[in-house]
This record gives C-alpha cells, sequence and structure tokens, in this order.
C-alpha cells in the first residue's frame, strides 16, 4: 500500500463551489505540505504543518485553507474555486529527524478543474 | 529573482551520453540540495541530497555543489531513454523551514 495517499485523484468542480482535498499518510511523519503544480512554475507550496497544532502559510496560500486532524492526515479545501485554481495537487510528508536531509515524500497528486 | 532557478529545456541528450542539469539559488544560507526526478503524470521522487561542497556520486548520478557560486547540478553518465523525465532541483532554506523547488527541466534522450 503507498505510504501518502491522496483522494480523490481526479476532480471536476465549478465556479463558487468548495471542495476538499484529503491527504492521509502512514510513514508517520510530523511534517506535511501540500503543493500545486502548474506547467512551467514548478511545484508553489500552499500550506505547511510540522505537527499537528502547527499550520503555516506558505507562498500562495491565499484561497485555500487548511486542516491538520491528526498527525497522519492534511486536508486542504477550497472555499469558492475558481479556474486559475485549475492545477495538479500533490501532498507531501517530511520527517528529518529520522532519515537526515529532509527528503519529501509525495503522493500520486490530484488533478482539479473548475470550470 | 526566483529562489531557485532552473533552464527549463528540454534538453535534448543521445543515449549513452552525458546530461547535465544545473540550478542555482538565491539563499546563500542554504542548507541542503535535492534532485528529484518526475515523469509525465506522476508524482516527484528523490534522486540524490547533497549538502557540502563537492561531488556526491550514486551510480550513474552525481550530484556537485558549489555553495560559493550557489550552484548546484546533476549529471546523468550514459543516459538511458528511461531517464526521460522532468528533473526537480529544490533547496532547503536557510531557516530549514521549507524547501523551495525550481520549475524542472525536461531531459529527452534520444535513441
Amino acid at each position: 500500500d503507498a505510504d501518502v495517499t491522496q483522494t480523490p485523484r481526479n476532480r471536476i468542480t465549478k465556479t463558487g463551489k468548495r471542495i476538499m482535498l484529503e491527504c492521509s499518510q502512514t510513514k508517520g511523519h510530523d511534517r506535511m505540505y501540500w503543493y500545486r503544480q502548474d506547467p512551467g512554475l514548478g511545484l508553489r507550496l500552499i500550506y505547511y504543518s510540522f505537527d499537528v497544532k502547527d499550520i503555516n502559510k506558505g507562498e500562495i496560500s491565499d484561497g485555500y485553507s487548511v486542516s491538520r486532524q491528526a498527525q497522519a492526515k492534511f486536508s486542504l479545501s477550497l472555499e469558492s474555486a475558481i479556474p486559475n485554481q485549475t492545477a495538479l495537487y500533490f501532498c507531501a510528508t517530511s520527517d528529518p529527524e529520522r532519515g537526515g536531509p529532509e527528503t519529501q515524500y509525495f503522493g500520486p497528486g490530484t488533478r482539479l478543474l473548475v470550470l | 529573482q526566483k529562489e531557485v532557478e532552473q533552464n527549463s529545456g528540454p534538453l535534448s541528450v543521445p543515449e549513452g551520453a552525458i546530461a547535465s542539469l544545473n540550478c542555482t539559488y538565491s539563499d546563500r544560507g542554504s542548507q541542503s540540495f535535492f534532485w528529484y526526478r518526475q515523469y509525465s503524470g506522476k508524482s516527484p521522487e528523490l534522486i540524490m541530497f547533497i549538502y557540502s561542497n563537492g561531488d556526491k556520486e550514486d551510480g550513474r548520478f552525481t550530484a556537485q555543489l558549489n555553495k560559493a557560486s550557489q550552484y548546484v547540478s546533476l549529471l546523468i553518465r550514459d543516459s538511458q531513454p528511461s531517464d526521460s523525465a522532468t528533473y526537480l532541483c529544490a533547496v532547503l532554506n536557510s531557516s530549514a523551514s521549507k524547501i523551495i523547488f525550481g520549475s524542472g527541466t525536461r531531459l529527452s534522450i534520444r535513441p
């Protein structure tokens, strides 16, 4: 079974709808991240969390919110989806205390289309 | 100036040749440097990391770091068609709070 899972894998929604992307991990890592990837722009950090009580904004947090329900779960919400939020979304985990340098482990991604 | 810069490519290299991928970063205090490979439609996966000046070799891959020039590179020897992918450079910033990714270089190995 995959260590980092994301649901749904694909989602089509309409402008103005609220949607939630979910991420779960079995790696036991404290740190979790949400990125979006757009062609030519690489991976951009939306939010990150170093433990259940710690939530931090990344470089492009506007229009997004997150919830860290447990060590293993980190959800990303789009409160009112807009077309320029169409992208590929990745969840990632890391734990620098265990594996040395801060290797990030990525989920399979969620492809989101906002019409 | 972007925090981590890469040439987007595509970089086309003949099979069996050496592919050279380059990355520059702006935060002089950056601590660790990573190369991820991403196949089309898939998630990034770590190839190598380096945090000391000089070269680090792992099989066909060699990472090179020059902190004075704020430059990190990845060499792929004996390039194979299976190496065709986008390669992402990533840098752990000086406060060790987050990793910044470059936009990636698309590599194509031609038979």
